[in-house]
């Protein structure tokens, strides 16, 4: 496609259910990121893949959040027994360029998002 | 650390009022700034940039001018239209550099509503 794809759009989850909410970064992007936002807040960095290597897994909330990109391309962000904090908007966005100047500023392009709700 | 605060919304004007929402940064070195856009229903989308000190990013009647003396990117336009209606996200990105690559930093947002 066009543009980033993410799926589902819409989850809703018991708590302690395990979801997989996916990521269709756009073809030939090689840097690619998933963000959290609370309602109400700005996106938060969770994870960064520079193709298939995870570079910096920094902004994971805890050990039940696991992310992966096998094969450089689609990305699928984990999250296992989930709590009702968990509840947010999962947002991926994905850059052409991987950043080797000091003043690189590839744009990223986000996915319309991923509205996790656990109950 | 690098962190990004916005003026509180929501902020609701009439079409053709003049628009500033106030955004100022706190980062080590010299980060690039960023606006995006994010309109109901769709994602979040780059609005302008600015990438150095006195650079002023533009688009769509859009501006904002980077401020290195007062740590400042604060976005204005001179006539919104009920179109702009939407959540503004200031951001910055440590430029890339060595283990660097580039991560952005978000403000809260601010959501603006204009009314005909």
């Amino acid at each position: 496609g066009a543009g980033v794809s993410q799926s589902p759009r819409y989850k809703v989850a018991k708590r302690g259910q395990d979801v997989a909410l996916r990521c269709d970064p756009i073809s030939g992007h090689v840097s690619l990121f998933w963000y959290q936002q609370a309602l109400g807040q700005g996106p938060e960095f969770l994870t960064y893949f520079q193709n298939e290597a995870q570079l910096d897994k920094s902004g994971l909330p805890s050990d039940r959040f696991f992310a992966e990109r096998p094969e450089g391309s689609v990305s699928t962000l984990k999250i296992q027994r989930t709590q009702q904090e968990d509840s947010a908007v999962y947002l991926c966005a994905s850059s052409l360029s991987r950043p080797i100047a000091a003043a690189n500023t590839g744009e990223l392009f986000f996915g319309e998002g991923s509205r996790l709700t656990v109950l | 650390g690098n962190s990004v605060t916005q003026m509180e919304g929501p902020v609701t004007l009439s079409e053709e009022a003049f628009l500033t929402i106030n955004c100022t940064y706190t980062a080590t070195g010299y980060p690039s700034l960023f606006w995006y856009v994010q309109y109901p229903g769709e994602g979040l989308q780059l609005l302008l940039k600015a990438t150095k000190a006195d650079d002023k990013g533009s688009n769509k009647g859009f501006e904002a001018t980077y401020r290195k003396e007062t740590t400042s990117f604060h976005l204005e336009k001179g006539s919104v239209q009920v179109s702009d209606s939407a959540v503004y996200f200031c951001a910055l990105r440590r430029n890339a550099g060595g283990t660097s690559y580039g991560k952005l930093t978000f403000g809260q947002g601010t959501i603006l509503t204009v009314h005909p």
